[in-house]
C-alpha cells in the first residue's frame, strides 16, 4: 500500500538558516509527489510536486524538494527561512490510477515548521 | 479559471443535530472530488471521493455520508452528529497531474 511518513512532528529553525523538513514514501511504482503548506485554519495551498524529470524541483515561495528515488525520499527544502513560512506542511504521494483505480492523494502526518526571528 | 468554494466556514452543532457541508466547482467539468477530515489540527484522513453523479467511494466506516446530485456539487452529511465528527473537514478536486489537488478554505466544524 502506499504511504507517506513525515517523520517529525515539528522544525525549529532560526530565521535567515535554512531549512529541510524531510519526507519518505512508499509507493508501487513511479511516484507522484507533491508538499503542500497550511496556514491555520485554511485549506492547503500547492507548493510542488515531482511527476518525472530532474530530481531536483523548485515551487512557490522559494522552496524547493529533492527526489531521491533510492532513498524513497523527498525532502522540502529552503535556503533561507522566512518568519513567514511558519506553518503546518504535509507530504503527499498519488496513488497510481490503473486497475479502474481512481487515484487518491494519501497525505503525511505533517510537520510544523516554526521559524524563529 | 478553477474555483472551489466551501462552506460554511464555522460550525458548531449539538450532539445528534443533522449536518450538510457543501462543496461546489467552479470551470470545470467531470472533476473528481475529494473529502478530508483533519482532525486535531494534524492529519488529513480521506472519507469519501466521487469520479461522477451519483458515484460515491467511502474510504473508512463512520456517521458520515456523501452525495453528488451534480457534476460540480459535493455534499457531506449525517443524519446525527457525534462529538467525535468535530473536525476540520476539506473538499478537494482534481486537476491536472502537475498540481494534485486544489484544497477548498475548510469548514470547521465543533459538535458540542
Amino acid at each position: 500500500a502506499q504511504s507517506v511518513a513525515q517523520p517529525e512532528d515539528q522544525v525549529n529553525v532560526a530565521e535567515g538558516n535554512p531549512l529541510t523538513v524531510k519526507c519518505t514514501y512508499s509507493v508501487s511504482g513511479n511516484p507522484y509527489l507533491f508538499w503542500y503548506v497550511q496556514y491555520p485554519n485554511r485549506g492547503l495551498q500547492f507548493l510542488l510536486k515531482y511527476i518525472t524529470g530532474d530530481n531536483l524541483v523548485k515551487g512557490s515561495y522559494g522552496f524547493e524538494a529533492e527526489f531521491n528515488k533510492s532513498q524513497t525520499s523527498f525532502h522540502l527544502k529552503k535556503p533561507s527561512a522566512l518568519v513567514s513560512d511558519s506553518a503546518l506542511y504535509f507530504c503527499a504521494v498519488r496513488t497510481p490510477n490503473y486497475g479502474g483505480a481512481t487515484n487518491k492523494l494519501i497525505f503525511g502526518t505533517g510537520t510544523l515548521l516554526a521559524v524563529q526571528p | 479559471s478553477q474555483t472551489i468554494h466551501q462552506w460554511p466556514a464555522t460550525l458548531v452543532q449539538p450532539v445528534g443535530s443533522p449536518l450538510s457541508l457543501e462543496c461546489t466547482v467552479e470551470g470545470t467539468s467531470n472533476p473528481n472530488l475529494y473529502w478530508y477530515r483533519q482532525a486535531a489540527g494534524r492529519g488529513l484522513q480521506l472519507l469519501f471521493y466521487s469520479v461522477g453523479i451519483g458515484q460515491i467511494s467511502s474510504e473508512v466506516p463512520q456517521n458520515l455520508s456523501a452525495s453528488r446530485p451534480q457534476d460540480r456539487q459535493f455534499i457531506l452529511s449525517s443524519k446525527k452528529l457525534l462529538l467525535s465528527d468535530s473536525g476540520f473537514y476539506l473538499c478537494a478536486w482534481r486537476g491536472d497531474r502537475d498540481h494534485g489537488y486544489t484544497f477548498g478554505s475548510g469548514t470547521r466544524l465543533t459538535v458540542v
